[in-house]
């Protein structure tokens, strides 16, 4: 049963360039969070997706956006990168049942951002 | 979501217990107690949550006072494996976790 999976795992951009970084859940997830944890501190919420919808969104800037697929995959994307931006990206995944989430989430390993 | 207060950093001697405290004085009727942890270079790694009874499973204990403003992470015989960054967090569901500095646990010989 593979776990929380994210490509790539490191990447290195240059400072207004743009980034996309892939995650697929959980098999039986159908929820997916996106978590951004700079050196030192912990994960901080950014949105989450269920049915291709963003549910809930953390106080994150517009250049964060998302999407989620039919088959529960899901995309981030950080236009015009700047240097705060270099963290460790996190994807979670989980199950929404009745509007609101009870299983606990299940986190990637993640996917290391350095912008230069 | 209520903030919680950990420790920076704890001790343990592996194969003795490790009591991970918490504080939440705020935390409200409805909201859960979760418990994460962190090993270097993962991904957080959930453990154990509870409302307002004691909970075990086969990682850990939990224990929540009467009150529900404290609660105590408990790893019964604690690894080199276990060393890493302990997470408590208080929130309604599981939906947005609010994550902060977290207590890092070190095991030693």
């Amino acid at each position: 049963d593979a776990g929380v999976t994210q490509s790539p795992t490191h990447l290195i951009k240059t400072r207004g360039q743009q980034v996309t970084l892939r995650c697929s859940p959980k098999s039986g997830h159908d929820t997916v969070s996106w978590y951004q944890q700079a050196l030192g501190q912990g994960p901080q919420f950014i949105f989450q997706y269920y049915e291709e919808e963003e549910r809930q969104r953390g106080n994150f800037p517009d250049r964060f956006s998302g999407h989620q697929f039919p088959n529960y995959s899901s995309e981030l994307n950080v236009n015009a990168l700047l240097l705060g931006d270099s963290a460790l990206y996190l994807c979670a995944s989980s199950l929404w049942l009745q509007g609101v989430i009870w299983s606990p989430l299940h986190f990637g390993n993640g996917t290391r951002l350095t912008v230069t | 979501d209520a903030k919680t207060t950990q420790p920076p950093s704890m001790d343990c001697a592996e194969g003795r217990a490790a009591n991970l405290p918490c504080n939440h004085s705020t935390i409200s009727g409805n909201e859960y107690v979760y418990w994460y942890r962190q090993i270097h270079s993962q991904g957080p790694q959930y453990i154990i949550h509870g409302l307002k009874n004691n909970e075990t499973n086969e990682m850990a204990s939990l224990i929540i006072t009467e009150d529900r403003k404290s609660s105590t992470l408990i790893l019964p015989h604690a690894t080199l494996r276990d060393t890493a960054v302990y997470y408590c967090i208080v929130a309604g569901t599981a939906s947005k976790l609010t994550f902060g500095t977290g207590t890092r646990l070190q095991v030693t010989l």
